[in-house]
């Protein structure tokens, strides 16, 4: 078990709305990024943030935000939901610019 | 145009067997993840590595930098190694870049 727990794991919600997935990291690691995979693909880099600050965003649209906070867990927000935006979201948290990472179980997001 | 090559993408097996999966990557990293999928989505990480070769029980790992290649392989191959597997190496950019997985069935 790594130490990095993601919530919800499942989440249904309606084209249009918005949502926010929680992301704890690990102990002692201050760099959390985002990652999104889609059915039979493979993660697709959203964006990281290290000590509370973006650090790296991948090709995303600005309706999918984030945060991290002091204590480094950090939440992925996407406003005015598309049926594309089903995918499993998933978070690694790592120290600094250490390769290192360690993966939650992810947050399965169906979109209808 | 992915920046990681993964083969095969399908690979079944029966038990027993020794299983290769190979990744390639364009250019240079700092480190390289295998990484197991299994359904439900979690992922674990196998390996970690940026030269040589590393091993873990039936797992070993394995790295040529100069040629930017990667290969798992898995001896004695078991039904409950049956997952998806992902190279996701790791540039400078600090980022992991995702290959898109070999999915992996073992039969009893």
């Amino acid at each position: 078990e790594t130490g990095v727990t993601q919530s919800p794991t499942h989440l249904i919600k309606t084209r249009g709305q918005q949502v926010t997935l929680r992301c704890s990291s690990q102990s002692g690691h201050n760099t959390v990024s985002w990652y999104q995979q889609a059915l039979g693909q493979g993660p697709q880099f959203i964006f990281q943030y290290y000590r509370e600050e973006e650090n790296g965003r991948g090709n995303f649209p600005p309706r999918f935000s984030g945060l991290q906070f002091p204590n480094y867990s950090s939440e992925l927000n996407v406003n005015a939901l598309e049926l594309d935006d089903s995918a499993l979201y998933l978070c690694a948290s790592s120290r600094g610019q250490l390769p290192t990472a360690f993966f939650g179980q992810g947050t399965r997001l169906t979109v209808v | 145009k992915n920046e990681v090559e993964q083969s095969p993408q399908n690979l079944t097996a029966q038990e027993g067997e020794f299983i290769t999966i190979n990744c390639s990557y364009s250019v240079g990293i700092s480190a390289l993840h295998w990484l197991q999928q299994h359904p439900g989505g979690g992922i674990v990480s196998l390996f970690m590595l940026s030269s040589g070769k590393k091993k873990h029980g039936r797992l070993i790992a394995t790295i040529n930098i100069q040629e930017k290649h990667s290969s798992l392989h898995i001896t004695a191959s078991h039904p409950r190694d049956s997952a998806v597997y992902i190279c996701a190496p790791w540039y400078n950019t600090d980022k992991l870049i995702f290959g898109t997985g070999t999915r992996l069935q073992v039969f009893p």
